[in-house]
């Protein structure tokens, strides 16, 4: 199994731009994750879907952020328009029910922002 | 405050030493225990949860929970070089099993 895909892996980008990041999630997972990890704030869930319908968004920080999924293969997350302030790394995680007691989630290698 | 409080560190131990990871949390309602670890530029990994109070052991690794402080710990044993990352505790509240809730990390170096 190829893991949670995240594209693209570094971006650089000028204050005022979109930024667009993407993900692909292990095959047969239901649960797909976006977080934001920074040192000042550490590892923060954005938003979470459950068979491509978002269930909680309540850590999106701004309208300037939305996230979407229109298939259960892909993800984006969407910054428009980007600060400098937004510059963190991006993970993408996933998970499906097992039947056990905890569902595990998968993280991806992460994409790094810099927002100039 | 924080829900859940996690010394940065960064810890530097030699090799063989017990290293002892730690976190605090003020929220009575988390029901799920976990930790991660996370080396330079990957992804978060599950390392071990634990359910509630108690320990668990796997391999050089003990994770232990005292609901009644809001203390959780993660021992390591006979610590290797390969061991140094960022460890993370992560907590799940009682009324969202998915919604995790991390530590800000704990760097680890272990000194060959």
């Amino acid at each position: 199994d190829a893991g949670v895909i995240q594209s693209p892996r570094h971006e650089v980008t000028e204050m005022g731009q979109e930024v667009t990041l993407r993900c692909k999630p292990i095959s047969g997972h239901d649960y797909l994750f976006w977080y934001r990890q920074t040192m000042m704030r550490g590892l923060e869930l954005l938003i979470y879907f459950n068979n491509n319908v978002p269930i909680d968004d309540s850590g999106m920080p701004e309208d300037r952020f939305s996230a979407k999924m229109p298939n259960a293969s892909f993800s984006t997350l969407k910054i428009q328009p980007s600060e400098p302030r937004d510059s963190a790394v991006y993970f993408c995680a996933s998970s499906t029910p097992t039947g056990g007691s905890y569902n595990e989630q998968f993280f991806g290698p992460g994409t790094r922002l810099t927002v100039l | 405050q924080k829900e859940v409080e996690q010394d940065p560190g960064p810890l530097s131990v030699p090799e063989g030493a017990i290293v002892s990871l730690n976190c605090t949390y003020s929220n009575s309602a988390f029901q799920y225990f976990m930790w991660y670890r996370q080396y330079s530029r990957k992804g978060p990994e599950l390392l071990m949860y634990t359910y509630s109070s108690g320990n668990k052991e796997d391999g050089r690794f003990t994770a232990q929970v005292d609901k009644s402080s809001k203390y959780i710990s993660l021992f390591i044993r006979d610590s290797q070089p390969s061991d140094s990352a960022t460890y993370l505790c992560a907590m799940v509240p009682m009324d969202s099993s998915y919604k995790l809730i991390f530590g800000s990390g704990t760097r680890l170096l272990v000194r060959p």
